[in-house]
């Protein structure tokens, strides 16, 4: 069975622009999951999509979105990307449940 | 709310040495536990999990945690390291209720010297 991939793995991108990262979850999988890992502030979530509607949502400004699609791949959109945002994006699908997900390797952005 | 605290942000230890990496949990609820381990320019990979049962899991490359509801702690243990277990690890908590939402700790640095 495949993993979670997550593209592209890597992006550099200007200050003010828009970003948008894509993630395929694991065969079956109905929810996916976005977190944001930093050096200073360590793992934080994002939001989490079930079935093509956002379940959960974590403390992130309007400026970060998602969404997910009928065969459950899922994007999130980064809107007038600031310095700050500069992080590694890591996706991760689960069966539905809370009994553990499986992470992709990860999405680095940069912005300059 | 959740939170989880990891008590050491880096463990360094030798090889063949035992280590505990320490793991602690706020909730006013019951949740479930869990291990990552992060290796360089890596994803997380799940280590080993509890949900409910025996308050003992173990994982297939030798690590072992202990759940202790009195104390809020799940601390990750292994009898001898290996240099290969050099990576990050995350504790992270999730509520039955919660979805798929993770809470994690900010991660200890483990590293195995020869």
């Amino acid at each position: 069975k495949a993993g979670v991939t997550q593209t592209p793995r890597y992006l550099i991108k200007t200050r003010g622009q828009q970003v948008t990262l894509s993630c395929s979850p694991i065969s079956g999988h109905r929810s996916v999951s976005w977190y944001q890992q930093t050096p200073g502030q360590g793992l934080q979530f994002l939001f989490e999509y079930f079935s093509e509607t956002q379940r959960n949502k974590g403390n992130f400004p309007g400026r970060f979105s998602g969404r997910q699609f009928s065969n459950s791949r899922s994007e999130m959109n980064v809107s007038t990307l600031e310095l700050g945002d500069s992080a590694l994006y890591l996706c991760a699908s689960s069966l539905g449940n809370t009994g553990g997900a499986f992470f992709g390797q990860g999405t680095r952005l940069t912005v300059v | 709310a959740q939170s989880v605290t990891q008590l050491d942000s880096q463990v360094p230890v030798f090889e063949e040495a035992p280590v505990e990496l320490r793991c602690n949990y706020s909730s006013s609820v019951s949740v479930y536990l869990f291990w990552y381990v992060q290796y360089p320019n890596q994803g997380l990979q799940l280590l080993l999990k509890y949900l409910s049962g025996s308050t003992l899991v173990e994982s297939i490359n030798g690590f072992e945690a202990e759940f202790n509801k009195s104390q809020t702690s799940f601390h990750l243990r292994k009898p001898s390291v290996h240099i290969s277990d050099t990576a990050e690890y995350f504790c992270a908590v999730s509520v039955p209720s919660g979805g798929g939402k993770l809470i994690f700790g900010q991660g200890t640095e483990l590293s195995v010297k020869p």
